[in-house]
């Protein structure tokens, strides 16, 4: 079957850093998404990752490891406003370019 | 950026009654969208895929004369709920991306409510 694990909820410090794991199992893999989502609005466009390693943007880093079906989004000198739930997407081999199988999402709130 | 339009952004609607949510690609050209249902702190799952100038390819489970998809131009796809009931309540949510593997850019999604 097809499976995505994070975590449900993670609690972290105004200005500290903070990394959110993902595991998969699919059928396949052919990419990996982060996608941020406050409370209420649809999903924001965060990383991307095909290729094994690590991808920078800004306060945001995302890492893959397609042997060990693992991901990790690191979010550094977090800020208030990153409060929200983070969503890991796998688009497994052979689907559709849309048919994402989603996480639950991980809430992150972040505290003063 | 991409960006997709999607309207309404909330509907209260009685049970038995018909709604429809309409999904635009604002500033490219998408041959295919794709809808997506979010039930509260669930994943969102995808429902169907919708194609231009060809039917919509529906995922096992969802009831392809209930919600019905056109796609009538390249940057329009509708979902229709038909005779919504209060189980079909939640948060639909519309996508489109450009060229394969690029990532989904998301509608704002609309929250509906059947009483």
């Amino acid at each position: 079957g097809q499976n995505i694990d994070q975590p449900t909820e993670m609690t972290a410090t105004e200005g500290a850093i903070v990394q959110i794991n993902c595991t998969y199992q699919t059928s396949g893999f052919n990419g990996l998404f982060w996608y941020q989502q406050h409370a209420g609005e649809a999903p924001t466009f965060l990383s991307y990752n095909v290729l094994d390693g690590l991808e920078e943007k800004g306060r945001f880093s995302s890492f893959l490891s397609r042997s060990k079906g693992y991901s990790y989004l690191l979010l550094k000198e977090l800020q208030m406003k990153d409060s929200a739930s983070y969503l890991c997407a796998v688009r497994p081999r052979g689907g559709s370019q849309g048919n994402l199988i989603f996480g639950k999402g991980t809430k992150l709130s972040v505290k003063p | 950026g991409a960006v997709v339009s999607q309207h309404p952004s909330w509907v209260i609607c009685k049970s038995g009654t018909s709604v429809k949510i309409e999904c635009r690609s604002l500033d490219f050209q998408a041959t295919t969208m794709f809808w997506y249902r979010q039930f509260p702190k669930q994943s969102l799952m995808l429902m169907a895929t919708s194609n231009e100038g060809s039917k919509a390819t529906y995922e096992q489970g969802v009831e392809k004369d209930k919600f019905l998809i056109n796609h009538a131009s390249l940057t329009l796809s509708t979902l229709t709920v038909t005779s919504a009931h209060p189980e079909d309540s939640s948060f639909y949510i519309c996508s489109a991306a450009g060229l394969y593997n690029s990532p989904l850019h998301f509608g704002n999604g609309t929250r509906l409510t059947v009483t």
